[in-house]
């Protein structure tokens, strides 16, 4: 069975701060994304990652993939409020079938 | 591109009624969509995958009988809630399948409260 964890869980940090968000798997995956949630909405896609050592980046965010190490890293530059939300990883267990497992979430909090 | 619609997008029912919910991507024909449930500060759970033309794939300790899934075309699949009770109050989410990497693109959710 697919395990997919986070952390931190929670994660409060001042603005202008970096940081870093982990997300670990616990088989063999096809490719890992990263989804954006605020209150009361549903997901917004930031990055696909498909291959070991992918890099992908997005304003302050940027998504790194490790398939060796079943290892998925969400890094955020100099925090700004508005990255305020909840951070998902998603795993594909197999081609084909397409069943994302979903990690358990980092609430991010920025403060001014 | 790629949009996913959700009715309602948020629902009161009273105990022991059903509701359907209806998930529809508009700009593309989705053969695979999948419903997820998420309860308040929690992850999504995978409730089930939904296929046109076939059955859909229940996910372990999902009550099939309770949660009808109905993929009628390749634009809309339906969720109903049979026999609703308090224990069934969350946002429900479906996602449509498209594209060569099989993407799954999310609709705004369906908020269900159980009275």
């Amino acid at each position: 069975e697919l395990k997919v964890e986070q952390n931190p869980l929670f994660l409060s940090m001042q603005e202008g701060k970096n940081y870093t968000i982990y997300c670990n798997y616990s088989t063999t995956s096809d490719r890992l994304y990263w989804y954006r949630q605020d209150p009361g909405k549903s997901l917004e896609s930031l990055f696909v990652l498909l291959s070991n050592g992918a890099v992908k980046q997005e304003g302050r965010l940027m998504a790194s993939l490790d398939t060796k190490a079943r290892l998925s890293t969400l890094h955020i530059t100099a925090a700004v409020h508005d990255l305020s939300a909840t951070y998902f990883c998603a795993v594909v267990s197999n081609f084909g079938n397409e069943k994302l497992t979903f990690g358990t979430g980092t609430r991010l909090t920025i403060i001014p | 591109g790629a949009v996913v619609s959700q009715h309602p997008s948020w629902v009161i029912c009273k105990s022991g009624t059903s509701v359907k919910i209806e998930c529809r991507s508009l700009d593309f024909q989705a053969t695979t969509m999948f419903w997820y449930r998420q309860f308040p500060k929690q992850s999504l759970m995978l409730m089930a995958t939904s296929n046109e033309g076939s059955k859909a794939t229940y996910e372990q300790g999902v009550e099939k009988d309770k949660f009808l899934i109905n993929h009628a075309s390749l634009t809309l699949s339906t969720l109903t809630v049979t026999s609703a009770h308090p224990e069934d109050s969350s946002f429900y989410i479906c996602s449509a399948q498209t594209g060569a990497l099989y993407e799954q693109y999310f609709g705004p959710g369906t908020r269900l409260t159980v009275t």
